[in-house]
């Protein structure tokens, strides 16, 4: 069974920090790996898809890296800011089912 | 446009009732999913959905759970006999096909099982 893991649990910043999370996964069989935010009560946004066969993607100031033979995937958040405060989730797409970790929290202090 | 929808937001029911929670995807996204989420922990997989008819329902925990989209839009999760255990945060999600594309999460229904 897949397993993913997300590390930090939380992490608490000062403004204006560049920042990584980290998602890592037990089997590297992926169709794609997303990132999402969710805000306290709230559903999840989706940040970022990285199909399997991609290495990154870019939105904004957010990158997503994937490497799919170490099971691994960073989230880095360039010039943080109070509004970036959330739950971080990642989530692989086996094709079978949709695996979550269990989030990074993090804390953008003004 | 209209998000992904879900109703009711919260719903309180006692230990042993039946309860409906409903979806109400994005107009056109023939993929629909059923996640639950305990507090501090990520979403669970319950089952998927492409057009009416359920893909790949390995996720549903037991007999008790079960979920239909009888016309390929609305979806209804229903869960009969309910246990205190089945308090989380319903989510649901739509996505266009094909599978694999970005999901898209409604709110979510918080139910609690007194």
């Amino acid at each position: 069974k897949q397993e993913v893991t997300q590390i930090p649990a939380a992490l608490s910043v000062p403004e204006g920090e560049n920042l990584v999370l980290n998602c890592s996964f037990t089997d590297s069989a992926i169709y794609n790996l997303q990132w999402f935010r969710q805000d306290p009560g709230k559903g999840l946004t989706s940040l970022l898809l990285i199909q399997s066969s991609q290495r990154e993607q870019t939105s904004g100031r957010l990158n997503a890296s994937l490497d799919k033979s170490s099971g691994r995937s960073t989230l880095y958040i360039a010039a943080s800011q109070p509004g970036d405060s959330a739950t971080y989730l990642c989530a692989v797409d086996t094709g079978n089912q949709f695996y979550f970790g269990t989030g990074t929290s993090l804390t953008v202090i003004p | 446009g209209a998000g992904v929808s879900q109703t009711p937001s919260n719903k309180v029911t006692e230990k042993g009732k039946y309860v409906e929670l409903r979806c109400d995807p994005i107009s056109g996204h023939t993929a629909l999913y059923w996640y639950r989420q305990s507090l501090g922990q990520g979403p669970e997989f319950l089952i998927y959905f492409q057009g009416t008819g359920a893909a790949d329902d390995s996720g549903l925990p037991n007999d008790r759970f079960f979920a239909v989209r009888p016309e390929g839009s609305v979806s209804t999760l229903k869960i009969q006999r309910t246990e205190r255990g089945d308090s989380a945060v319903y989510l649901c999600a739509s996505s266009p096909e094909p599978r694999g594309e970005t999901q898209y999460f409604g709110p979510g229904t918080r139910l609690l099982v007194l």
